[in-house]
């Protein structure tokens, strides 16, 4: 079994950079157990998802081109966490920022429960 | 990037019927397909896997067909908790691209 608990503020002011953790949970194994990736997904209000990237316990690291200039991805694997920080915000990036575990195929098995961040003065 | 298409956006059924969501891709994925389900306020639910394989826990009357560039979710028999949005995913070309569908609303 395994949960991911996210964390991190839900308002941004615009020019600055959003943060967020999100914390895995095993019963069994650790995230440098390998086999997976370790991923972020956001929702904009009432619309699709969209992969923004993902990263292996290695510190490997893929970005979706559209917004890899502001994207960084972490991980720390004694704290089982991963992370993510979007820099020089708008209000285009208000959504529902999800962190999920991908399959060795692509899909994903595993969500958090969801941060819905507001860029907001 | 590889397009993928849900159709329609909306469905409405009633409970007891049979529901059929259709995902289409620009180009070729085989059999690279995910399908998931999202309730209100909730994250998605892997539902499938493989085009067709579905996921732990998740019940004979959802299944999931197709390859290449068409996609079939059927359910078959809808109960309440089906009423949710359902998406596609391809990933194909993973890592290090993937895509989702823009979703199928089914609902009462």
């Amino acid at each position: 079994q395994v949960q991911l608990q996210q964390s991190g503020p839900g308002l941004v002011k615009p020019s600055q950079t959003l943060s967020l953790t999100c914390t895995v949970s095993f019963s069994v194994g650790s995230i440098s157990s390998g086999g997976y990736y370790w991923s972020w997904i956001r929702q904009h209000p009432g619309k699709g998802l969209e992969w923004i990237g993902y990263i292996y316990y290695s510190g490997s690291t893929y970005y979706k081109s559209s917004l890899k200039s502001r994207v960084t991805i972490s991980v720390d694997t004694s704290r089982n966490q991963f992370s993510l920080k979007l820099s020089s915000v708008t209000p285009a990036d208000t959504a529902v920022y999800y962190c999920a575990r991908v399959m060795s195929n692509g899909a994903f098995d595993y969500w958090g429960q969801g941060t819905l961040v507001t860029v907001s003065p | 990037e590889i397009v993928m298409t849900q159709s329609p956006a909306t469905l409405s059924v009633s409970p007891g019927e049979r529901a059929t969501l259709s995902c289409r891709a620009s180009q070729s994925v085989s059999s690279n397909l995910a399908w998931y389900q999202q309730k209100p306020g909730q994250a998605p639910r892997l539902l499938i896997y493989g085009a067709s394989i579905r996921a732990t826990g998740i019940p004979a009357r959802i299944s999931g067909s197709g390859s290449g560039t068409e996609f079939t979710l059927t359910i078959s028999s809808l109960q309440s908790e089906d009423f949710a949005v359902y998406f596609c995913q391809q990933y194909k070309n993973w890592p290090p691209s993937l895509t989702f569908g823009g979703g199928t609303k089914v609902e009462i």
